[in-house]
């Protein structure tokens, strides 16, 4: 199965900052990555796909990017309506397997 | 609009069984790859399994292997979720999701289902 370690576990930015979230992949995957945001109590929402593109309707802060078998996710100049969890999810070969996941607090 | 919306879910004892299921709106239902994605409470996500456009070909993870039955009507625009001999750590919020390429562009509200005696 492929591992993907996410980190970090949560975070806490301001208004300002730049968010990076991070999962890499315990091989090449082919950047078959996707991120999603999770709000309490709702399901999953894409924001990326393919490691790099932005899915519709997602806010062009947010963006994703690949270096070797890390990915990342972007988030510039967030919101507080960004706060979530976020997963990254590959789908380059099953088991699917998800990153554990990263807490967001926007301040 | 795309819609995915789950029913079936509730408190089941261990051993017994449970039919999960997605009825699909808003696309061209019989096109898509379909899996279903659950959430054990304050965990993480957790793909369970997937199916083809047709049915024929069906994709699960190891744990539920065996146990859980992934199937689809697309004369109703319907995918299924059998669960059989169900254990507590099957206790989650199960999630109908569509395949949008190799990723998951749409997701149902989730249905809960509690394994308890």
């Amino acid at each position: 199965d492929i591992q993907m370690t996410q980190s970090p576990a949560s975070l806490s930015a301001s208004l300002e900052e730049i968010v990076t979230i991070t999962c890499k992949a315990s091989q090449g995957i082919d950047d078959y990555l996707s991120w999603y945001q999770q709000k309490p109590g709702k399901s999953p929402q894409l924001l990326i796909y393919d490691a790099t593109s932005l899915a519709d309707g997602v806010p062009s802060r947010f963006s994703g990017s690949r270096s070797g078998t890390q990915y990342s996710l972007k988030i510039s100049r967030p919101q507080v309506d960004d706060s979530g969890i976020y997963y990254c999810l590959q789908s380059y070969s099953t088991p699917l397997t998800f990153g554990s996941g990263t807490k967001l607090e926007i301040k | 609009e795309v819609q995915l919306v789950e029913s079936g879910g509730g408190l089941v004892q261990p051993g017994r069984s449970l039919k999960l299921s997605c009825a699909a709106s808003g696309f061209t239902y019989s096109n898509y790859v379909m899996a279903w994605v659950r959430q054990a409470p304050t965990k993480g996500l957790e793909w369970v399994a997937s199916i083809s456009t047709g049915g024929g070909n069906t994709y699960y993870r190891d744990s539920v292997k065996g146990r859980f039955t992934i199937s689809r009507d697309n004369a109703k625009n319907t995918l299924y979720l059998q669960i059989d001999s169900l254990r507590s750590e099957d206790t989650a919020t199960y999630y109908c999701a569509k395949h949008g390429g190799y990723y998951f562009d749409y997701w149902g509200q989730g249905v809960m289902v509690t394994v308890s005696s």
